[in-house]
């Protein structure tokens, strides 16, 4: 029962460059999100979904793109890396749009 | 603008000595207040949801509670594996299910 699972955990990029990050689930929730994690600013939202082909900006969408023509995965992609993108990326998804979300473990970006 | 603030930033304790950690929010309107736990390179594991003033929820050596402004965490008789960044964020009345984090308060429980 894997969940939540994020691809790649690390990656190293240059600015400039295009970058996908991957998060795939297993239990068919319907609304799925993007966070960032930086010091001093705790967790905050870069897009969410509340279901396939639905998605909306949060609070820090500046430089992401993301999609969702499947259930099952919600790809945030940085079309051209900047150094000030380098941060913890976190998925997490969630049943009906008013219970807890569940987190995957992470994908750690340095953008050089 | 909806806000959440934790309190304090960090909290040292020695095993077995009890403490509490602060969570305030200003928001427009609340859905459901949660807590979170965090392990150094893992993603946030949900802890407990409170809905309305007055509501209590208990784990082990985990209580929390809630006011129409700030919800507590309180921990009794803490253990080393208690130690971990705790996480609160805040529901708005919506169909986005977005939350509202707090920027965490990171506990050190030394045996």
């Amino acid at each position: 029962d894997a969940g939540i699972t994020q691809s790649p955990r690390y990656k190293i990029t240059e600015t400039g460059r295009q970058v996908t990050l991957m998060c795939h689930q297993t239990w068919s929730h319907s609304y799925m999100f993007w966070y960032r994690q930086d010091l001093g600013h705790g967790l905050r939202l870069i897009y969410y979904s509340a279901a396939a082909d639905i998605t909306d900006k949060g609070e820090v969408p500046d430089g992401y793109v993301v999609s969702r023509s499947k259930t099952e995965n919600f790809p945030l992609t940085l079309e051209s890396a900047t150094r000030s993108q380098t941060s913890v990326y976190f998925c997490a998804t969630e049943r009906t749009g008013d219970q807890p979300q569940h987190f995957g473990d992470g994908t750690r970006l340095s953008i050089l | 603008e909806d806000q959440v603030t934790q309190s304090p930033e960090a909290l040292r304790l020695q095993e077995g000595e009890s403490s509490s950690l602060n969570c305030s929010y200003t928001v427009s309107g609340l859905r459901g207040l949660f807590w979170y736990r965090q392990d150094p390179g893992k993603g946030p594991e949900f802890l407990f949801t409170l809905y309305s003033a007055g509501e209590e929820k208990e784990k082990e050596r985990l209580k929390a509670t809630l006011t129409k402004k700030e919800s507590f965490l309180h921990i009794t008789a803490p253990k080393p594996e208690d130690s971990a960044t705790y996480l609160c964020a805040v529901q708005v009345p919506s169909n986005t299910g977005k939350l509202i984090f707090g920027q965490g308060t990171t506990l050190q429980v030394k045996p």
